[in-house]
Protein backbone atom coordinates (compact mmCIF):
# COMPACT_ATOMS: atom_id res chain seq x y z
CA UNK A 1 0.00 0.00 0.00
CA UNK A 2 0.76 3.87 -0.23
CA UNK A 3 2.15 5.67 2.26
CA UNK A 4 3.29 9.25 2.50
CA UNK A 5 5.39 10.95 4.97
CA UNK A 6 6.42 14.67 6.12
CA UNK A 7 8.61 15.93 8.48
CA UNK A 8 8.92 17.69 10.81
CA UNK A 9 5.47 17.79 12.24
CA UNK A 10 5.93 20.74 14.03
CA UNK A 11 8.82 23.59 13.74
CA UNK A 12 9.33 27.06 15.06
CA UNK A 13 11.64 29.13 13.16
CA UNK A 14 13.03 32.93 13.40
CA UNK A 15 12.25 35.65 10.86
CA UNK A 16 14.65 35.71 8.25
CA UNK A 17 15.60 31.44 8.75
CA UNK A 18 16.09 29.53 6.28
CA UNK A 19 13.17 26.55 6.22
CA UNK A 20 13.57 22.92 4.20
CA UNK A 21 10.30 20.50 4.42
CA UNK A 22 10.45 16.75 3.03
CA UNK A 23 7.75 15.07 1.71
CA UNK A 24 8.42 11.31 0.58
CA UNK A 25 5.92 8.70 -1.03
CA UNK A 26 6.27 4.70 -0.77
CA UNK A 27 4.35 2.68 -2.73
CA UNK A 28 3.83 4.24 -5.60
CA UNK A 29 6.11 4.91 -8.74
CA UNK A 30 5.89 8.71 -11.01
CA UNK A 31 3.21 10.03 -9.04
CA UNK A 32 1.95 13.87 -9.41
CA UNK A 33 3.14 15.81 -6.06
CA UNK A 34 2.05 18.91 -4.91
CA UNK A 35 2.91 21.25 -1.77
CA UNK A 36 -0.37 23.22 -0.57
CA UNK A 37 -0.51 25.84 2.14
CA UNK A 38 -3.39 26.03 4.85
CA UNK A 39 -4.18 29.02 7.04
CA UNK A 40 -6.15 28.74 10.44
CA UNK A 41 -8.24 25.46 9.25
CA UNK A 42 -9.18 26.76 6.36
CA UNK A 43 -9.37 25.85 2.44
CA UNK A 44 -6.22 24.98 0.63
CA UNK A 45 -3.65 26.73 -1.36
CA UNK A 46 -1.49 24.92 -4.14
CA UNK A 47 1.58 26.10 -3.77
CA UNK A 48 3.63 23.82 -6.07
CA UNK A 49 3.39 20.73 -7.89
CA UNK A 50 5.47 18.17 -10.11
CA UNK A 51 4.68 15.80 -12.70
CA UNK A 52 8.64 14.47 -12.87
CA UNK A 53 11.73 14.44 -11.19
CA UNK A 54 12.92 18.15 -11.67
CA UNK A 55 9.92 19.24 -12.66
CA UNK A 56 8.31 22.04 -10.74
CA UNK A 57 5.30 24.59 -11.57
CA UNK A 58 4.80 27.12 -9.26
CA UNK A 59 0.64 28.80 -8.40
CA UNK A 60 1.84 31.60 -6.54
CA UNK A 61 4.75 33.69 -6.23
CA UNK A 62 6.42 33.95 -2.80
CA UNK A 63 9.57 33.36 -0.80
CA UNK A 64 9.42 29.71 -0.93
CA UNK A 65 10.30 27.30 -3.48
CA UNK A 66 10.46 23.59 -4.43
CA UNK A 67 12.22 20.89 -5.45
CA UNK A 68 12.28 16.91 -6.77
CA UNK A 69 15.10 15.71 -7.03
CA UNK A 70 14.14 11.99 -6.74
CA UNK A 71 11.15 10.53 -7.72
CA UNK A 72 8.94 10.14 -5.15
CA UNK A 73 10.78 12.92 -2.85
CA UNK A 74 9.65 16.51 -2.78
CA UNK A 75 11.15 19.17 -0.89
CA UNK A 76 10.13 22.79 -0.04
CA UNK A 77 12.25 25.30 1.11
CA UNK A 78 12.79 29.46 1.84
CA UNK A 79 16.24 31.53 2.16
CA UNK A 80 14.62 33.65 3.97
CA UNK A 81 11.04 33.09 6.20
CA UNK A 82 8.61 36.21 6.47
CA UNK A 83 5.80 35.37 9.32
CA UNK A 84 3.56 35.42 6.61
CA UNK A 85 5.06 31.95 5.72
CA UNK A 86 3.60 30.59 9.24
CA UNK A 87 0.82 27.89 8.29
CA UNK A 88 -0.35 24.18 7.51
CA UNK A 89 1.61 22.38 4.96
CA UNK A 90 1.15 19.43 3.57
CA UNK A 91 2.04 17.38 0.83
CA UNK A 92 0.17 15.00 -1.16
CA UNK A 93 0.51 12.81 -3.92
CA UNK A 94 -2.31 11.27 -6.51
CA UNK A 95 -1.48 9.04 -9.61
CA UNK A 96 -0.51 9.99 -13.25
CA UNK A 97 -3.61 11.80 -15.05
CA UNK A 98 -4.89 9.31 -17.72
CA UNK A 99 -7.89 9.52 -19.76
CA UNK A 100 -10.64 8.55 -17.88
CA UNK A 101 -9.60 8.34 -14.48
CA UNK A 102 -10.59 11.02 -11.80
CA UNK A 103 -7.30 11.91 -9.52
CA UNK A 104 -7.95 11.28 -5.67
CA UNK A 105 -5.02 12.97 -3.83
CA UNK A 106 -3.74 11.49 -0.77
CA UNK A 107 -2.37 13.66 1.73
CA UNK A 108 0.43 13.61 4.58
CA UNK A 109 -0.02 14.42 7.75
CA UNK A 110 1.54 18.00 7.31
CA UNK A 111 3.80 20.03 8.87
CA UNK A 112 2.67 23.07 11.62
CA UNK A 113 5.02 25.63 10.58
CA UNK A 114 5.54 29.09 13.21
CA UNK A 115 7.43 31.67 12.23
CA UNK A 116 8.46 34.22 14.98
CA UNK B 1 -10.95 34.21 -7.16
CA UNK B 2 -12.38 31.09 -5.14
CA UNK B 3 -13.22 28.78 -7.93
CA UNK B 4 -15.65 26.54 -5.37
CA UNK B 5 -17.36 28.78 -2.67
CA UNK B 6 -18.47 26.17 0.24
CA UNK B 7 -21.41 27.34 2.47
CA UNK B 8 -21.56 27.62 5.40
CA UNK B 9 -18.56 28.28 6.86
CA UNK B 10 -19.46 27.20 10.55
CA UNK B 11 -22.04 25.01 11.80
CA UNK B 12 -22.46 24.13 15.26
CA UNK B 13 -25.04 22.01 15.66
CA UNK B 14 -26.27 19.11 18.72
CA UNK B 15 -26.21 15.55 18.17
CA UNK B 16 -28.70 13.86 16.01
CA UNK B 17 -29.77 17.10 13.90
CA UNK B 18 -29.82 16.87 10.23
CA UNK B 19 -27.37 18.97 8.07
CA UNK B 20 -26.22 20.30 4.90
CA UNK B 21 -23.27 21.71 3.42
CA UNK B 22 -23.44 23.17 -0.35
CA UNK B 23 -20.57 23.50 -2.71
CA UNK B 24 -21.27 26.06 -5.34
CA UNK B 25 -19.11 27.39 -8.47
CA UNK B 26 -20.01 28.71 -12.37
CA UNK B 27 -17.58 26.58 -13.79
CA UNK B 28 -18.20 22.96 -14.92
CA UNK B 29 -16.53 20.03 -13.60
CA UNK B 30 -15.61 16.59 -14.83
CA UNK B 31 -15.99 15.18 -11.52
CA UNK B 32 -15.95 16.54 -7.65
CA UNK B 33 -14.99 15.28 -4.38
CA UNK B 34 -15.85 15.07 -0.62
CA UNK B 35 -12.32 15.66 1.79
CA UNK B 36 -12.91 15.69 5.76
CA UNK B 37 -10.14 16.78 7.60
CA UNK B 38 -9.38 16.42 11.50
CA UNK B 39 -7.43 18.99 13.05
CA UNK B 40 -3.95 18.87 12.67
CA UNK B 41 -4.42 16.03 10.14
CA UNK B 42 -4.11 15.73 6.22
CA UNK B 43 -8.04 15.63 4.38
CA UNK B 44 -8.87 12.09 3.74
CA UNK B 45 -11.31 11.48 0.85
CA UNK B 46 -14.94 10.56 1.98
CA UNK B 47 -16.38 10.22 -2.16
CA UNK B 48 -15.70 11.17 -5.88
CA UNK B 49 -18.99 11.87 -7.79
CA UNK B 50 -18.91 12.31 -11.59
CA UNK B 51 -22.25 11.71 -13.38
CA UNK B 52 -24.48 15.46 -13.29
CA UNK B 53 -27.81 14.15 -11.11
CA UNK B 54 -25.54 11.16 -9.10
CA UNK B 55 -26.44 10.33 -5.43
CA UNK B 56 -24.15 8.55 -3.24
CA UNK B 57 -24.14 7.16 0.17
CA UNK B 58 -22.09 6.66 2.77
CA UNK B 59 -23.66 5.58 5.79
CA UNK B 60 -25.21 8.95 7.00
CA UNK B 61 -23.68 11.40 4.59
CA UNK B 62 -25.45 11.08 1.17
CA UNK B 63 -23.62 13.18 -1.39
CA UNK B 64 -25.45 14.94 -4.74
CA UNK B 65 -23.34 16.02 -7.91
CA UNK B 66 -26.13 19.11 -9.64
CA UNK B 67 -27.66 17.83 -13.26
CA UNK B 68 -24.90 20.70 -14.64
CA UNK B 69 -21.95 19.45 -12.92
CA UNK B 70 -21.32 23.26 -11.29
CA UNK B 71 -22.61 22.47 -7.49
CA UNK B 72 -23.04 19.24 -4.70
CA UNK B 73 -23.99 18.95 -1.69
CA UNK B 74 -23.61 16.78 1.34
CA UNK B 75 -26.35 15.95 3.85
CA UNK B 76 -25.48 14.40 6.91
CA UNK B 77 -28.23 12.73 8.70
CA UNK B 78 -28.71 12.29 12.89
CA UNK B 79 -25.12 13.98 13.26
CA UNK B 80 -22.57 12.66 15.26
CA UNK B 81 -19.75 14.24 17.95
CA UNK B 82 -17.56 12.07 15.47
CA UNK B 83 -19.02 14.13 12.13
CA UNK B 84 -17.20 16.98 13.56
CA UNK B 85 -14.27 18.19 11.27
CA UNK B 86 -13.47 19.99 8.12
CA UNK B 87 -15.35 19.18 4.92
CA UNK B 88 -13.73 20.19 1.45
CA UNK B 89 -14.91 19.75 -1.55
CA UNK B 90 -12.60 19.57 -4.55
CA UNK B 91 -13.32 19.82 -8.13
CA UNK B 92 -11.32 18.46 -11.17
CA UNK B 93 -11.58 20.20 -13.99
CA UNK B 94 -10.24 18.21 -17.23
CA UNK B 95 -9.39 20.96 -19.01
CA UNK B 96 -6.25 20.80 -17.27
CA UNK B 97 -3.57 18.13 -18.11
CA UNK B 98 -1.67 18.06 -14.54
CA UNK B 99 -4.59 16.40 -12.35
CA UNK B 100 -4.88 19.58 -10.32
CA UNK B 101 -7.94 20.02 -7.82
CA UNK B 102 -9.48 22.96 -6.94
CA UNK B 103 -10.40 23.16 -3.25
CA UNK B 104 -12.98 25.17 -1.90
CA UNK B 105 -12.66 26.60 1.57
CA UNK B 106 -14.51 24.21 4.04
CA UNK B 107 -16.58 24.03 6.44
CA UNK B 108 -16.08 23.37 9.78
CA UNK B 109 -18.78 21.00 11.47
CA UNK B 110 -18.75 21.11 15.00
CA UNK B 111 -21.42 18.27 16.62
CA UNK B 112 -21.90 18.55 20.28
CA UNK B 113 -22.91 15.81 22.28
Amino acid sequence: SQTIHQWPATLVQPVGSPLSLECTVEGTSNPNLYWYRQAAGRGLQLLFYSVGIGQISSEVPQNLSASRPQDRQFILSSKKLLLSDSGFYLCAWSHIRTSGVTDTQYFGPGTRLTVL
Amino acid sequence: TQLLEQSPQFLSIQEGENLTVYCNSSSVFSSLQWYRQEPGEGPVLLVTVVTGGEVKKLKRLTFQFGDARKDSSLHITAAQPGDTGLYLCAGDNRGSTLGRLYFGRGTQLTVWP
